[in-house]
């Protein structure tokens, strides 16, 4: 397995442009997130996912858009960027009650794509 | 509402020296708490975590915890540090298995551990 994946890893954009980060993982987990990490800040999760379908808002949601259309899958896009999103941005998976009837407690986080938004 | 702090942004030690990194937490229900470790320009790996049972808890490259439920703490411990555990830790906090119904992890700010030669 490989667990979670993320592309690309590095990533430079002007303001206004649009992109999408994408997510990956084939743990066959129902649980999917977004969390930036910013200096000084911790993670804060942006966008999750129960379930393909199904999607809510994290703790810092503006500004971001998620989809689920699939269990692997979980893009992460931003319409409009702005210097304010320049981080770097964290997917994590877990087991979740809604598709695996059951759930660990343990997040796996993929490798990271760093964003600069200039 | 749950929240952690790291009460330490820094911790520089010598190589071989014993460390703890301490972890606050608030909460009104039962919590379950974690240690994560994120090495340079990489993701967060699971260092350990306490769901119930035995305060103490052991996880992986020789670093264990212990869980403080009147004091609400955490603290990570190693008794003898490596050049390799150079990295920053995270300490964790989610109410209820699997973070409750929306799989809420809050995440301390980080403490960077240096080991110097």
């Amino acid at each position: 397995n490989a667990g979670v994946t993320q592309t690309p890893k590095f990533h430079i954009l002007k303001t206004g442009q649009s992109m999408t980060l994408q997510c990956a993982q084939d743990m066959n987990h129902g649980y999917l997130s977004w969390y930036r990490q910013d200096p000084g800040m911790g993670l804060r999760r942006i966008h999750y996912s129960v379930a393909a379908g199904i999607t809510d808002k994290g703790e810092v949601p503006d500004g971001y858009n998620v989809s689920r259309s699939n269990t692997e899958d979980f893009p992460l896009r931003l319409e409009s960027a702005a210097p304010s999103q320049t981080s770097v941005y964290f997917c994590a998976s877990s087991y979740s009650l809604k598709v695996a009837k059951m759930s660990t407690d343990t997040q796996y986080f993929g490798p990271g794509t760093r964003l600069t938004v200039l | 509402a749950q929240s952690v702090t790291q009460l330490d942004s820094q911790v520089p030690v010598f190589e071989e020296a014993p460390v703890e990194l301490r972890c606050n937490y608030s909460s009104s229900v039962s919590v379950y708490l974690f240690w994560y470790v994120q090495y340079p320009n990489q993701g967060l790996q699971l260092l350990l975590k306490y769901l119930s049972g035995s305060t103490l808890v052991k996880g992986i490259n020789g670093f264990e915890a212990e869980f403080n439920k009147s004091q609400t703490s955490f603290h990570l411990r190693k008794p003898s540090v490596h050049i390799s555990d150079t990295a920053e830790y995270f300490c964790a906090v989610s109410e209820g298995r699997g973070g409750g119904s929306n799989y809420k992890l809050t995440f301390g700010k980080g403490t960077l551990l240096t080991v110097n030669p």
